[in-house]
């Protein structure tokens, strides 16, 4: 079964709303989770690390106002895409990871702004 | 800082016979996983296979193999007896053990197989 759960799997807003997507760990605690984005037929760019009861630690580039991060708990991270734009559109999945295993996945968030 | 290279953006090979996808890391650090992922066109990320930095012997998981070769710095995917379902994305991916989930992923490489 599903280890990470990640809704919505599409969503397709108008530019300028804000989009949240959540990352649920559903079998273990998850102090730390990771938020990637990835265009078509590339690789997975780490946007973010979201660390739990603190600030999530972006990557050189990533914009912190434009991509929220807020991990209030130890099963769930949530990224909220604020005044989003087309260029936004993208698919953004997440992962949880622990020492000596594979990082776990969600499914993947396709986003579309028109 | 670490670095995954795969230069093979594009692969092919006849169904029921094994390939071979390419990989190569530079990494600083002492002790790190390898990882190899699948995506298909859905967009979930299945892994496959883990190799860890002082492991003696080759990863090996049902009809994958990886061959380790930490002089050279490659950690390339054998897929062994192609079928048409093995046809999807193939992501190569290295972890510091020092930094638990924080992976660094290659550019991939989509394999087609043919019937």
């Amino acid at each position: 079964g599903a280890v990470v759960s990640q809704h919505p799997s599409r969503v397709i807003c108008k530019s300028g709303t804000s989009v949240k997507i959540e990352c649920r760990s559903l079998d273990f605690q998850a102090t730390t989770m990771f938020w990637y984005r990835q265009f078509p037929k590339k690789s997975l760019m780490l946007m973010a690390t979201s660390n739990e009861g603190s600030k999530a630690t972006y990557e050189q580039g990533v914009e912190k106002d434009k991509f929220l991060i807020n991990h209030a708990s130890l099963t769930l991270s949530t990224l909220t895409v604020t005044s989003a734009h087309p260029e936004d559109s993208s698919f953004y999945i997440c992962s949880v990871g622990t020492e000596n295993t594979e990082a776990f996945f969600g499914q993947g968030t396709r986003l579309t702004v028109v | 800082a670490q670095k995954i290279t795969q230069t093979q953006p594009g692969m092919f090979v006849q169904e029921k016979e094994a390939v071979t996808l390419d990989c190569t890391y530079d990494t600083s650090d002492p002790s790190y996983g390898l990882f190899w992922y699948k995506q298909p066109s859905s967009g979930e990320m299945i892994f496959l296979i883990y190799q860890g930095s002082y492991d003696q012997q080759n990863a090996t998981e049902g009809r994958y193999s990886l061959n380790f070769q930490k002089a050279r710095k490659s950690a390339n995917l054998v897929i062994s007896a192609s079928q048409l379902g093995d046809s999807a994305m193939y992501f190569c991916a290295m972890r510091p053990n020092t930094n638990a989930g924080k992976s660094t992923f290659g550019d991939g490489t989509t394999l087609t197989v043919k019937p």
